[in-house]
């Protein structure tokens, strides 16, 4: 039990599909994160939330939108993503902006 | 920007021995540093944090060290184990919202 659970753990998807990758924290901590992490490339930073606000988003593309309803559950829609879009999604949550990450498994995406 | 950037990019190890993992960063002004191990198909496993006031921190067999002023640390692994055999990140906090940037990595095996 890592106490920040990801699903699906793998996802095939066509570029006209939509579907949505969740995620929920089990540690009472007040901010999460959406990362991407491409082969050979450091994980990047796509979305922030802290106390369900957006606080960042990092110039990320329209094709994903991500919902954060709740401090425990975090959200990240999908539709017409493009091949390059495959990567392991990985969601991460922190009690404070300065405090340990604690990340889930991931959600293996390919775009086909 | 800050860069990180970690060498090697991987490493093999007998079995017992003790090894040395880098990680150079570019801006020194930084929050604190954090260590983290992934296994393959997996989330990031957070090892070590060092605040930005602090020389080094230790658990179980590892221990981290930062120099701050030269923009380095390192992750000292003794008596290695194939269990040890796994990717190694390190991230730098440079910001709020935990802007974490991350390196490419180290691939460590450690065989039997």
């Amino acid at each position: 039990e890592t106490g920040v659970t990801q699903t699906p753990r793998h996802l095939v998807m066509g570029m006209t599909n939509k579907k949505s990758l969740k995620c929920e924290q089990h540690l009472g901590h007040n901010a999460m994160y959406w990362y991407k992490q491409s082969a050979k490339k450091p994980l990047e930073l796509m979305f922030v939330y802290s106390l369900e606000e957006r606080v960042e988003n990092n110039s990320v593309p329209s094709r994903f939108s991500p919902e954060c309803p709740n401090s425990s559950h975090l959200f990240l829609h999908l539709h017409t993503l493009q091949p390059e879009d495959s990567a392991l999604y990985l969601c991460a949550s922190s009690q404070a902006y300065n405090s340990p990450l604690h990340f889930g498994n991931g959600t293996r995406l390919t775009v086909t | 920007k800050q860069e990180v950037t970690q060498i090697p990019a991987a490493l093999s190890v007998p079995e017992g021995e003790n090894l040395v993992l880098n990680c150079s960063f570019t801006d020194s002004a930084i929050y604190n540093l954090q260590w983290f191990r992934q296994d393959p198909g997996k989330g990031l496993t957070s090892l070590l944090l060092i605040q930005s006031s602090q020389r080094e921190q230790t658990s179980g067999r590892l221990n981290a060290s930062l120099d701050k002023s030269s923009g380095r640390s390192t992750l000292y692994i003794a008596a290695s184990q194939p269990g040890d055999s796994a990717t190694y990140l390190c991230a730098v906090n440079t910001g709020t919202a935990s802007k974490l940037t991350f390196g490419t990595g180290t691939r460590l095996q450690v065989t039997l």
